[in-house]
């Protein structure tokens, strides 16, 4: 079975400063691993994937996400945090039998102070 | 990418009441997925709507709870029945087109019971 942990309700940085936001996985064979971004009263949207290939891997707004095998880990980052990062971040899971449905972590609040 | 359009946005129920949530997506798509997200929680999924056939229910959700409809490959609706204050949550639609490994999701239906 699939499963996604977020260790961290809530996460504080300063503006300009580096972020890193954790995602550990568990799942069955190779994983499908995903970013998703919610900002207030909106749905969620897509940063970035891994599949495949390259452990680093680089989405919208500038983030990127390092896959690591060994640690079973997907830990999102960003070289210089914004004001306008602040936001609900999840990571999410699928395996590679062909269903697309999603497991999702906990989500993890994001606040960049100015 | 697809465009998913969700309504209503929002709304407030009489409990033992039913509400029916729409999703329109701008082409047609293999895979829908129903998901909740309750007050400060992660998304969980409710069903996959499968195109001419029953809804696949996940675990704890059941169809006289949740029914679904897809009558096409474009559009699904969701019924939340006899509702209960504990039905207050976010309700998202979500799709997955063939050939892309992400999903892709609505902006949303903020319920809540009263």
């Amino acid at each position: 079975a699939q499963s996604v942990a977020q260790p961290e309700d809530q996460v504080n940085v300063a503006e300009g400063n580096p972020l890193t936001v954790k995602c550990t996985y568990s799942v069955s064979g190779n994983p499908y691993l995903f970013w998703y971004v919610q900002y207030p009263n909106r749905g969620l949207q897509f940063l970035l994937k891994y599949i495949t290939g390259d452990n680093l891997v680089k989405g919208s707004y500038g983030f990127e996400a390092e896959f690591n095998k060994s640690q079973t880990s997907f830990h999102l980052k960003k070289p210089s945090a914004l004001v306008s990062d602040s936001a609900l971040y999840f990571c999410a899971v699928r395996d590679q039998t062909g269903a697309n449905n999603l497991f999702f972590g906990t989500g993890t609040r994001l606040t960049v102070i100015p | 990418s697809a465009v998913i359009s969700q309504k209503p946005s929002r709304d407030i129920c009489q409990r033992g009441t039913s509400l029916t949530i729409q999703c329109q997506v701008d082409s047609q798509v293999t895979m829908m997925f129903w998901y909740r997200q309750q007050p400060g929680q992660s998304l969980t999924l409710i069903a996959t709507a499968n195109q001419g056939s029953e809804a696949t229910y996940e675990s704890g959700f059941v169809i006289d709870k949740f029914p679904i409809s897809r009558p096409n490959l474009t559009f699904s609706t969701l019924t939340v029945s006899n509702m209960s204050p504990e039905d207050s949550s976010i309700y998202l639609c979500s799709v997955g087109k063939g050939g892309s490994t992400e999903a892709f999701f609505g902006q949303g239906t903020r319920l809540t019971v009263v």
